[in-house]
């Protein structure tokens, strides 16, 4: 059973695009992060969330506790965004759950 | 630069040896993190420290040893590498409330 389940798996976009990451999750929380990994690279907290909707730059994430869903936008896409987006969940024991990742590429 | 810093970023070891990973944060965080990320598997847990003086086994501990001595650092000790031990290896910190999750750029371990 995995408690973060994030879609889609792989994406492919053209440069330009907005682009939306899921996550689902069927426990409990306080708080959710997206954290951000460039091939080869170190791995980047992008946002923690514990309700609504926070915005960086291009980047939008939004959260749903009731329905223990969120999600990470991307608007006007660029090739430096391609990456790997996971999303992660603290637990009652001061660990992470982590989803599967999502691996984008974002075609010039 | 406020951080995590892991020494070293690559390392080769050949079957047998040993050696010790050193993470250190100056954001005195409280919980510290070691993971190891391989190829389709994510991040998995190695160990963690709740506290200064305190470690407890994560995910996939067997072959590692911690130590938290010190608030600011958390070592990852490999007695007798093998090369299922060929990983990526990350540490990361965070404060209470989880706030502020950092993670170091990573260690790059090859095992022969």
């Amino acid at each position: 059973k995995n408690e973060v389940e994030q879609s889609p798996q792989n994406l492919t976009a053209q440069e330009g695009e907005f682009i939306t990451i899921n996550c689902s999750y069927s426990v409990g929380i306080s708080a959710l992060h997206w954290l951000q990994q460039h091939p080869g690279g170190g791995i980047v907290s992008l946002f923690m969330l514990s309700s609504g909707k926070k915005k960086h730059g291009r980047l939008i994430a939004t959260i749903n506790i009731q329905e223990k869903h969120s999600s990470l936008h991307i608007t006007a896409s660029h090739p430096r965004d391609s990456a790997v987006y996971i999303c992660a969940l603290p637990n009652t024991g001061n660990q992470f759950y982590f989803g599967t990742g999502t691996s984008l590429t974002v075609i010039p | 630069n406020a951080g995590v810093t892991q020494t070293p970023k690559f390392r080769v070891l050949k079957t047998g040896q040993s050696m010790t990973l050193l993470c250190a944060q100056d954001m005195n965080h409280e919980y510290m993190y070691w993971y190891r990320q391989d190829p389709g598997m994510g991040l998995r847990l190695i160990h963690y420290s709740v506290g200064e003086g305190t470690t407890a086994k994560g995910e996939v501990p067997d072959g590692y040893n911690v130590s938290r001595l010190k608030k600011q650092n958390f070592l990852l000790g490999l007695e007798s590498a093998a090369p299922s031990q060929t990983s990526v290896y990350f540490c990361a910190s965070t404060g209470q409330g989880n706030y502020g999750y950092t993670f170091g750029s990573g260690t790059r371990l090859t095992v022969v």
